[in-house]
């Protein structure tokens, strides 16, 4: 079956500028989670919504990023006024018990 | 949340078998150690999760001692495809929720 799905795979934009990115989840898990993952270090949790709701944001650095899942399913993870420290690996992950899916992530590059 | 210690990186060859050891030395009691593996311009996948004792499933093996302050995760006979970066976590009665991931260990095996 399908797994998770994140698009663009690659983003490369301009400082200052706005991004989105997009995580399709597994078909029918409830939780979804955003992760960033700099090179050398491992996943570092942002976000984590348990239907339409953000059950847990304390992850997002700070008011330039925002998540929303507006029908439960679909995410959408938002940058505003991109800075070059935001370049990164984002990685989305879906589950339903005790085994989190991960996407292959979406590479930003903020130049 | 427990704080996992693991190496850094680990060398191994072909047909052998590998035991990466992680620390865990301030686990509460309703914790979870679970594994994930990571391969390049991938997101990580679980492997193995237990709470005590032994676990074994078709891929690997996890030995949790009756202190749990450490875990052991046991890979049999590695082949060149299970070079990747293994994650050792300690998560909260096992669930998904706000995966902590530390740098994990960077398992090379060679032919």
């Amino acid at each position: 079956g399908a797994g998770v799905s994140q698009t663009p795979s690659n983003k490369v934009t301009e400082k200052g500028k706005y991004v989105e990115l997009r995580c399709d989840p597994i078909s029918g898990h409830t939780a979804l989670y955003w992760y960033r993952q700099s090179l050398g270090q491992g996943p570092e949790f942002l976000i984590y919504f348990q239907g339409t709701g953000a059950a847990d944001d304390s992850g997002l650095p700070n008011d330039r990023f925002f998540a929303v899942r507006p029908e439960g399913s679909v995410s959408t993870l938002k940058i505003q006024r991109t800075e070059r420290g935001d370049s990164a690996v984002y990685l989305c992950a879906s589950s339903l018990g005790k085994e989190a899916f991960f996407g292959q992530g979406t590479r930003l590059t903020v130049v | 949340l427990a704080k996992t210690t693991q190496p850094i990186s680990m060398d191994s060859y072909e047909g052998q078998e590998v035991n990466i050891t992680c620390s865990h030395n301030n686990i509460a009691t309703n914790d979870y150690i679970t594994w994930y593996q990571q391969f390049p311009s991938q997101g990580p996948r679980f492997i193995i999760q237990g709470y005590k004792t032994k676990v074994t499933n078709e891929v690997a093996s996890l030995f949790i001692p009756a202190d749990r302050k450490s875990s052991t995760l046991s890979l049999p006979r590695v082949s060149l495809s299970d070079t990747a970066v293994y994650y050792c976590l300690a998560n909260y009665g096992g669930a998904t929720n706000k995966l902590i991931f530390g740098t994990g260990t960077l398992l090379a095996v060679q032919p």
